[in-house]
């Protein structure tokens, strides 16, 4: 089946620092990817998709300059949040979507915990 | 605007009470339903794709079904390993990648 692997799964760091997120699909290429953001025992919520080669498309309120997203190859998309702030402490999630794969719209990374000191 | 709401928030069941989770949805268009489910700490995993109304879906303990305004994850006779967070999502004809997302069924079972 579809995997999806994101890394870090677990990061700490201080205020001020900018952190990488990685997604990548492992046996399939990605038409689209997407991250969310997901609050403690809250649903996920959308902060942006990304198509290879194009920009990302950002939901409504979303910082495009504090959340960098990269979709360079059909494989791999980066998430970074710059200059990080206790605030932005969450569970960020990936997934990535394929034609290959029409009855299952997304399949979803492990996560990544990021908490900012 | 298209919405994906889901009932009860969390449910307590003691192992072999059999039960159904519900899924409200108004989707213009509605191209498939899918349920997730969400293990703590862990991404969605996938369990059914729902594509019109009146069909069903079955794996295991868990049987989905479709109506043209809803959708329920039955579980008969859960166990333990059931707990979880169960999550539902529309998407539309309009959008095939992108899928709206309820705020999901957290689930206990307990022994």
């Amino acid at each position: 089946g579809a995997v999806v692997s994101q890394h870090p799964s677990r990061v700490i760091c201080k205020s001020g620092t900018s952190v990488k997120i990685e997604c990548r699909s492992l046996d399939f290429q990605a038409t689209t990817m997407f991250w969310y953001r997901q609050f403690p025992k809250k649903s996920l919520m959308l902060m942006a998709t990304s198509n290879e080669g194009s920009k990302a498309t950002y939901e409504q309120g979303v910082e495009k300059d504090k959340f960098l997203i990269n979709h360079a190859s059909l494989t791999l998309s980066t998430l970074t949040v710059t200059s990080a702030h206790p605030e932005d402490s969450s569970f960020y999630i990936c997934s990535a979507s394929s034609y290959e794969s029409p009855n299952q719209p997304q399949h979803f990374g492990d996560g990544t915990r990021l908490s900012i000191l | 605007e298209d919405q994906v709401t889901q009932s009860p928030e969390a449910l307590r069941l003691q192992e072999g009470e059999s039960s159904s989770l519900n899924c409200s949805y108004t989707v213009s268009g509605l191209r498939g339903l899918f349920w997730y489910r969400q293990d703590p700490g862990k991404g969605p995993e996938f369990l059914f794709t729902l594509y019109s109304a009146g069909e069903e879906k079955e794996k295991e303990r868990l049987k989905a079904t479709l109506t043209k305004k809803e959708s329920f994850l039955h579980i008969t006779a859960p166990k333990p390993e059931d707990s979880a967070t169960y999550l539902c999502a529309g998407a539309s004809k309009t959008s095939y990648d992108k899928v709206i997302f309820g705020p999901g069924t957290s689930l206990s079972v307990i022994p």
